[in-house]
């Protein structure tokens, strides 16, 4: 079967910096996806990975290793809007996107 | 401000109800999307329009009822739900269906079923 894991929640300091983790198992890669939902709120697109490496933007990086099936979003010098919730997803080989569950960011001052 | 809107953003009703859930992309996308979000678990695909012909229908029951009458509007019919059924139900559109083809979100509609 598919499978996407991320850890369900995670805290950190306004100003540090974060890495939240993503492993999976899917038929097929075309690209891995994070996302950022604030509650209530749509989800909204952060970075595509379909090489590997880190691909920086701003204060956040992705970075993927498609040997070990695994990435990460690094977040630095975090402020309080940060806090929500972050979604990786993989496209298969069917361009369908599996999604984990989602890792839910509590920045704390 | 994704380009894609949904309406009703709330919504309750009883299992003899009869529903419908509305989604609108301005972004001039061909593929639309409505997934399920529930607490705690991964987004789940329930069906995919790409130039209104529904391509993808990931063994949802009957009693959701999608609708696409062009590229740029979505529908969700909704009739006989379980009190399961209550989540956040977001629809998504994008270029086409490509690796590099990124959905875009509409704020979803809290579905609450008594």
């Amino acid at each position: 079967g598919q499978n996407i894991d991320q850890p369900t929640e995670m805290t950190a300091t306004e100003g540090a910096i974060v890495q939240i983790n993503c492993t999976y198992q899917t038929s097929g890669f075309n690209g891995l996806f994070w996302y950022q939902q604030h509650a209530g709120e749509a989800p909204t697109f952060l970075s595509y990975n379909v090489l590997d490496g880190l691909e920086e933007k701003g204060r956040f990086s992705s970075f993927l290793s498609r040997s070990k099936g695994y990435s990460y979003l690094l977040l630095k010098e975090l402020q309080m809007k940060d806090s929500a919730s972050y979604l990786c997803a993989v496209m298969d080989s069917n361009y369908q996107l599996i999604w984990g569950a989602g890792t839910k960011l509590i920045i704390k001052p | 401000e994704t380009g894609v809107t949904q309406t009703p953003r709330h919504l309750v009703m009883g299992m003899t109800n009869k529903k419908s859930l509305k989604c609108e992309q301005h972004l001039g996308h061909n593929a639309m999307y409505w997934y399920k979000q529930s607490a705690k678990k991964p987004l789940e695909l329930m069906f995919v329009y790409s130039l209104e012909e529904r391509v993808e229908n990931n063994s949802v029951p009957s009693r959701f009822s999608p609708e696409c009458p062009n590229s740029s509007h979505l529908f969700l019919h909704l009739h006989t739900l379980q009190p399961e059924d209550s989540a956040l139900y977001l629809c998504a559109s994008s270029q086409g269906q490509g690796a590099t083809d990124t959905q875009y979100f509409g704020p979803g509609t809290r579905l609450t079923v008594l």
